[in-house]
């Protein structure tokens, strides 16, 4: 199986601010990386696609880049509507696995 | 806009088989190149991918689990179903529908319903 470590677990920041969560794969999974936005109670919901491809609808304040088995995620200017947590998701050939999430605090 | 409503038994109790519903609706689910999916999360816990399932039955499960579970989809009624056999407390989690875009991410979710293992 490939595991996806994210880092930091917790990231404490303020409106306006630029903030960057990294994700890691345990073996290479070329661009097919996903980046999800979860507020509590709530459904995730899709941010990026592969690797760097925006989401209809998502701010352009969001961004991905990375490939192979480094990947980020940078949110520009924090807004308050930003204080979430976040996941990676990898597809590897038919199977998937997350994150174990970080948490976006408001500092 | 697509929607996916998940139809869930709230509580299922250890050793029982656990049996969800996802109804699609605006749009089809027969369509060729969509597949659909189950992801759960445990309170206060991460997410894991269930299993996945196309218009036609090919299905593909998350090693840790095929043992026990199966998919089934319903095109008539425009519906994919879920079931996990041998439940444990460890079991209890919200339990999303989704549908997987391309194969590589899941574009569309239900709300998500809690389902607790308990006697």
């Amino acid at each position: 199986d490939i595991q996806m470590t994210q880092s930091p677990s917790t990231l404490s920041a303020s409106v306006g601010d630029r903030v960057t969560i990294t994700c890691r794969a345990s073996q290479t999974i070329g661009r097919w990386l996903a980046w999800y936005q979860q507020k509590p109670g709530k459904a995730p919901k899709i941010l990026i696609y592969d690797a760097s491809n925006l989401q209809s609808g998502v701010p352009s304040r969001f961004s991905g880049g990375g490939s192979g088995a480094e990947f980020t995620l940078t949110i520009s200017s924090l807004q308050p509507d930003d204080f979430a947590t976040y996941y990676c998701q990898q597809s590897n050939g038919y199977l998937y696995t997350f994150g174990q999430g970080t948490k976006l605090e408001i500092k | 806009q697509l929607q996916l409503q998940e139809s869930v038994p709230g509580l299922v109790k250890p050793s029982e088989t656990l049996s969800l519903t996802c109804t699609v609706s605006g749009g089809f689910i027969s369509s060729s190149d969509m597949y659909w999916g189950w992801i759960r999360q445990p309170p206060g816990k991460g997410l894991e991918w269930i299993g996945t399932i196309n218009y036609s039955g090919i299905t593909y499960y998350n090693p840790s689990l095929t043992s026990r579970v199966s998919m089934s989809v319903d095109t008539s009624k425009n519906q994919f179903s879920l079931r996990m056999a041998s439940v444990t407390a460890a079991d209890t989690a919200v339990y999303y529908c989704c549908r997987i875009r391309a194969l590589r991410f899941f574009d569309y979710w239900g709300q998500g319903s809690l389902v607790t293992v308990s006697s």
